[in-house]
């Protein structure tokens, strides 16, 4: 089974609706992160989480708002979708453990469009 | 804004050649450094980490550190077709923040 899952991989929606992407892991680690990729812009942060009562904005937050629910579990919602948030979205999840070196390993991966 | 700084590309090297991809980033405090490899349409793999400078090999590839000039580079030997893909190259400024990515190089090997 995947260490990192996101539900779900592929969604249409229109403009104005509110949407939840969920993301869980198996890994046991406190990190986790939320990333948008549009073509040519490459990986931009949008939220991470440090740990379940940790929550910090990346650069471009505005229209997302995300949930920590348990250190497994880290939902990312729009609250009402527009079609510049077609996008390629992961989650992904990370452990300083001892080294510091924070590991970044992703899910596979939603595909959100926004009509 | 701490930057990383890749060249789109795409590179195209033929098979069995060494594929040389670099990056520069901004932030002289950074501590680790790596390399991912995404394909298509799917997440982005872990090929590399470095944290001191100088060189690291694994199997087919090595990734080379030099704080001073800011620049981390990844070489890969006897490239193969498979090797096709776009190279992140990811950089944490500290343990505190999220790491940051470069835009990506794409790679292309040809038969």
């Amino acid at each position: 089974d995947a260490d990192v899952t996101q539900t779900p991989r592929n969604r249409i929606t229109k403009t104005g609706k509110r949407i939840m992407l969920e993301c869980s892991q198996t890994k046991g680690h406190d990190r986790m992160y939320w990333y948008r990729q549009d073509p040519g812009l490459g990986l931009r942060l949008i939220y991470y989480s440090f740990d379940v009562k940790d929550i910090n904005k990346g650069e471009i937050s505005d229209g997302y708002s995300v949930s920590r629910q348990a250190q497994a579990k880290f939902s990312l919602s729009l609250e009402s979708a527009i079609p510049n948030q077609t996008a390629l979205y992961f989650c992904a999840t990370s452990d300083p453990g001892l080294a510091s070196t924070d590991t970044q390993y992703f899910g596979p991966g939603t595909r959100l469009t926004v009509l | 804004q701490k930057e990383v700084e890749q060249n789109s590309g795409p590179l195209s090297v033929p098979e069995g050649a060494i594929a040389s991809l670099n990056c520069t980033y901004s932030d002289r405090g950074s501590q680790s450094f790596f390399w991912y490899r995404q394909y298509s349409g799917k997440s982005p793999e872990l090929i590399m980490s470095i944290y001191s400078n100088g060189d690291k090999e694994d199997g087919r590839f090595t990734a080379q550190l030099n704080k001073a000039s800011q620049y981390v580079s990844l070489l890969i030997r006897d490239s193969q077709p498979s090797d096709s893909a776009t190279y992140l190259c990811a950089v944490n400024p500290n343990s505190g923040y999220a790491l940051n990515f470069g835009k990506g190089t794409s790679l292309l090997v040809t038969p």
